[in-house]
């Protein structure tokens, strides 16, 4: 089945710094989703991006589908950033499920 | 408001019982999804349904039972069956193959 990787696994930054995270994915998508999980658990849609760029305030995604892999940019971050990010495929023209990414753990420290 | 609701919130279950988490949405969306969650890990997918009256297995169903009944709702069961069900459960829901939004969770605890 497809493979999604996330990198990095964890990260710490200071508050007003820039992050880039990456997902890879091992076959071809045809939609692709960036989560935010907050330290109580809920889980917040940051992106709907099979392809292209979007942003939204100080976060933008680009998906390069035919490279298979996607960023997520967190630009002058915030502590109310901190959480976990996860990235979601799916589903594909070989899978009719959304699998997800292991997930990138960022701290944002003041 | 529009969203999933999850209910309850914190539940408790001793060994050998079977107990039932509750998912509604009102988002009109014909996909629903449960996802398992373990301490520092990722989500793992246990069922999912396209249409009312259908769903399918995940990769995790083994111990899990579910029902579509209705479009708004898709309630999981976890059964005796499952031997470490201490986990956070999730809903979803989306219409097939967009956006997915999720509930709140509930937090399973077996003593």
């Amino acid at each position: 089945g497809i493979q999604v990787e996330q990198s990095p696994p964890d990260l710490i930054l200071q508050e007003g710094a820039n992050s880039t995270l990456r997902c890879n994915f091992s076959d071809s998508v045809n939609n692709l989703q960036w989560f935010h999980q907050n330290p109580w658990g809920q889980l917040i849609n940051l992106f709907y991006i099979p392809s292209g760029t979007k942003q939204n305030g100080r976060l933008s995604a680009t998906t390069v589908a035919t490279e298979r892999y996607s960023l997520l940019y967190i630009s002058s971050s915030q502590t109310t950033d901190s959480g976990v990010y996860f990235c979601a495929v799916g589903p594909g023209t070989s899978y009719d499920k959304v699998i997800f990414g292991p997930g990138t753990s960022l701290s944002v420290i003041p | 408001d529009g969203g999933i609701t999850q209910s309850p919130k914190y539940l408790f279950r001793k060994e050998g019982q079977n107990v039932t988490l509750s998912c509604e949405q009102n988002l009109n969306h014909d996909a629903m999804y449960w996802y398992r969650q373990d301490p520092g890990q990722g989500l793992r997918l246990i069922y999912y349904s396209q249409i009312v009256n259908d769903f399918q297995k995940g990769d995790i169903a083994e111990g899990y039972s579910v029902s579509r009944e209705k479009k708004e709702s898709f309630p999981l069961t976890v059964t005796s069956a499952q031997k470490n069900p201490t986990a956070f459960y999730l809903c979803a829901s989306s219409i097939p193959g967009q956006k997915q939004f999720f509930g709140p969770g509930t937090r399973l605890t077996v003593l």
